[in-house]
């Protein structure tokens, strides 16, 4: 099965801009995840959706950061505006009943 | 709150070796536990996982030992290969509660040929 879809790989912006990471997840995986990973750190997680809809958003940012997950498929996290301390790689990871997660590659931003 | 504490941060290895990453967690409620291998520019994937009522799984050249009284856990890599150089995380996840994952800080894994 394809894994899951990420893009752009790279982005480097300026702080203040604006900038938007989608994800295309394995086909017929109801859960979505977005997740934050800082050099040399563990991934964190910013949002969870079950199907279109937000399970969990506690630890997302929501004065900066917002996400989405259209017709409970391909899903978007957009940063507004962005600050040096966003610089990450941005994960996307998919699952479903009884089964792990699977990563997507990741954006890396680099915010300067 | 770091909620599970992995040591050490990186471990140098000659081929043919172990390698042994340690976990601890605060958190009873955690009820699956998996490890995650990541490689530079790819996202982290799923490597070995075990279950509280379990206190050794192996699958390969890979083993997690598991002390529930202790809250500890620990990947060992036998027979260690350069092609096993990488990241690796341990995590957390309260499997009830949307199977969401706490990671571990990471450790970066060198085999020496």
């Amino acid at each position: 099965e394809a894994g899951v879809a990420q893009s752009p790989r790279y982005k480097i912006i300026e702080k203040r801009q604006s900038v938007a990471f989608w994800c295309n997840p394995i086909s017929g995986h109801a859960t979505l995840y977005w997740y934050q990973q800082i050099l040399g750190q563990g991934p964190k997680l910013l949002i969870q959706f079950q199907n279109n809809g937000v399970v969990d958003d506690s630890q997302l940012p929501k004065d900066r950061f917002s996400a989405e997950r259209l017709k409970g498929v391909d899903s978007t996290l957009k940063i507004q505006p962005a600050k040096l301390e966003d610089s990450a790689v941005y994960l996307c990871a998919s699952s479903s009943e009884g089964r792990g997660y699977t990563f997507g590659s990741g954006t890396r931003l680099t915010v300067v | 709150q770091q909620q599970v504490k992995q040591s050490p941060q990186s471990l140098i290895v000659q081929k043919g070796g172990i390698s042994i990453i340690n976990c601890a967690y605060e958190n009873t409620a955690f009820d699956y536990f998996p490890w995650y291998q990541q490689f530079p520019g790819k996202g982290p994937a799923l490597l070995i996982a075990i279950r509280p009522d379990v206190s050794e799984k192996k699958e390969g050249r890979f083993t997690i030992s598991f002390n529930k009284s202790a809250k500890q856990f620990s990947l060992h890599i036998m027979d260690s290969q350069p092609g096993d150089s990488a990241t690796y995380f341990c995590a957390a996840e309260i499997k009830a509660a949307g199977n969401k994952l706490t990671f571990g800080g990471g450790t970066r894994v060198l085999v020496k040929p």
